[in-house]
């Protein structure tokens, strides 16, 4: 099965404080995704990515950068994390973007900002 | 554009018992309609999504048909198991909006012995 690590899992961090979360995928997929899950509005894709070097905009990237350095690795950056950005965080991979796609998700980390 | 509306955020019911959970869409164009299902500390990931053909998809139980004619791809399953307690997300992804994957907001389901 696809596999998706997502590191760290749990992140505390102060307004303002600047964190970078990690993910791995070893599935040789083309497309890797960040979304973001809150109660009441489930899954909002906030970057994604086909290919290393390249970064796609998603429907809430507002106050996130991504970076894909490797077709294996994708990251996730708050520059000045706000409490708003409180949510638990995935990241998923598929190997196109086509008809009925399946999508494979990573275990998640939960970032907090007090 | 595209949407997806689940209207229950949260459904309990009895082992034994029927499940059904509701799910409606809007696309400009014929879309895939996929279920995800997450359980508690764990990844989302496909229950079950809907053929071209307009087979029955089915997956552990679980089945969902589409119907065109009014949007909708309810999962469905004949008897309730406490394991299928989990965040049930319903999905679509259409070329009029290349194919992104849209989530609903997501069902909670409960299941009690």
């Amino acid at each position: 099965e696809a596999a998706v690590t997502q590191s760290p899992r749990n992140k505390v961090t102060v307004t303002g404080g600047n964190v970078t979360l990690s993910c791995r995928q070893t599935n040789s997929h083309n497309y890797m995704y960040w979304y973001r899950q809150d109660t009441g509005h489930g899954l909002r894709l906030i970057h994604y990515s086909y290919g290393a070097g390249n970064l796609q905009i998603g429907d809430v990237p507002d106050g996130y950068k991504a970076t894909r350095t490797t077709q294996e690795d994708f990251f996730l950056l708050l520059e000045l994390a706000s409490p708003s950005q409180t949510s638990l965080y995935f990241c998923a991979s598929s190997g196109d973007r086509g008809r009925g796609t399946e999508v494979f998700f990573g275990k998640g980390t939960r970032l907090t900002v007090v | 554009g595209d949407s997806v509306t689940q209207t229950e955020g949260l459904v309990t019911l009895t082992e034994g018992l029927p499940v059904m959970l509701n799910c409606t869409y809007q696309s400009t164009y014929s879309p895939f309609l996929f279920w995800y299902v997450q359980h508690l500390n764990e990844a989302p990931k496909l229950l079950l999504k809907s053929f071209t053909d307009n087979k029955r998809p089915e997956h552990q139980g679980f089945h969902a048909t589409l119907h065109k004619s009014s949007s909708s791809f309810h999962l469905q399953k004949s008897s309730a198991q406490l394991s299928d307690s989990a965040l049930y997300y319903c999905a679509l992804s259409a070329s009029s909006g290349s194919w992104q994957l849209i989530f609903g907001s997501g069902t909670q389901l409960t299941v009690m012995p």
